[in-house]
């Protein structure tokens, strides 16, 4: 049983296009981390979010923790070739120890 | 960058062979976790541990095994490897439970033949 679904899967946009993508549960998480994997290295982190409802800005990306904690979000601001990657959300359940990872979403952007 | 290491990094085995993958950290971090990574997806978590001796089952635990007799290692072991266990490893620690980021290794790509 996967506990936190990405969507979408995969996304391939041009340049200059803005892009969100949704990491759900029915779980509730104490916190929630958004990775950016590269092919052949481990996922590196991109901003943990905490509180219900906790909006946080990096640059073009914004992220939002939802009210009940159960849902987060990753909206990209004209996007750029660089911002090709795997995006992952990962967190751990409230009241277990495991870190489980979002099922992943493939961003390629076009130049 | 946090002070964590895989080995092998590469490994090629037969089916039915034992392997062992190891992970090593010099953060004194109280959790770690070996998650497995197929292509194009997230990754799965395998086992995990929460200290010395403490273990516990992932979402795919079938046909591999863990041990952590002190707190710098945590040793996956595939008991008897299979064509399915063909995957990149990746070893991961977390300093506490709270909000806290993993560090990952460098990731192990096992092939078995």
């Amino acid at each position: 049983t996967q506990l936190l679904e990405q969507s979408p899967q995969f996304l391939s946009i041009q340049e200059g296009e803005n892009l969100t993508v949704y990491c759900n549960s029915s779980s509730v998480f104490s916190s929630l981390q958004w990775y950016r994997q590269e092919p052949g290295e481990g996922p590196v982190l991109l901003v943990t979010v905490v509180t219900g409802g906790e909006v946080k800005k990096l640059k073009r990306l914004t992220f939002q923790f939802g009210d009940a904690r159960k849902d987060s979000s990753l909206h990209i601001t004209a996007a750029q070739p660089g911002d090709t990657g795997l995006y992952l959300c990962a967190g751990y359940p409230s009241g277990t120890y495991k870190y489980i990872f979002g099922t992943g979403t493939r961003l390629k952007v076009l130049a | 960058d946090a002070g964590i290491t895989q080995s092998p990094r590469h490994k090629v085995t037969e089916t039915g062979t034992p392997v062992t993958l190891r992970c090593h950290q010099t953060e004194n971090h109280r959790y770690m976790y070996w998650y497995r990574q197929d292509p194009g997806h997230g990754l799965r978590l395998i086992h995990y541990s929460y200290g010395v001796k403490d273990t516990d089952k992932g979402e795919v635990s079938d046909g591999y095994s863990v041990s952590r007799s002190k707190t710098e290692d945590f040793l996956l072991t595939l008991e008897s490897a299979t064509s399915s266990q063909t995957s990149v490893y990746f070893c991961a620690i977390r300093e506490d439970i709270q909000g806290t980021e993993a560090f990952f290794g460098q990731g192990t790509r096992l092939t078995v033949v």
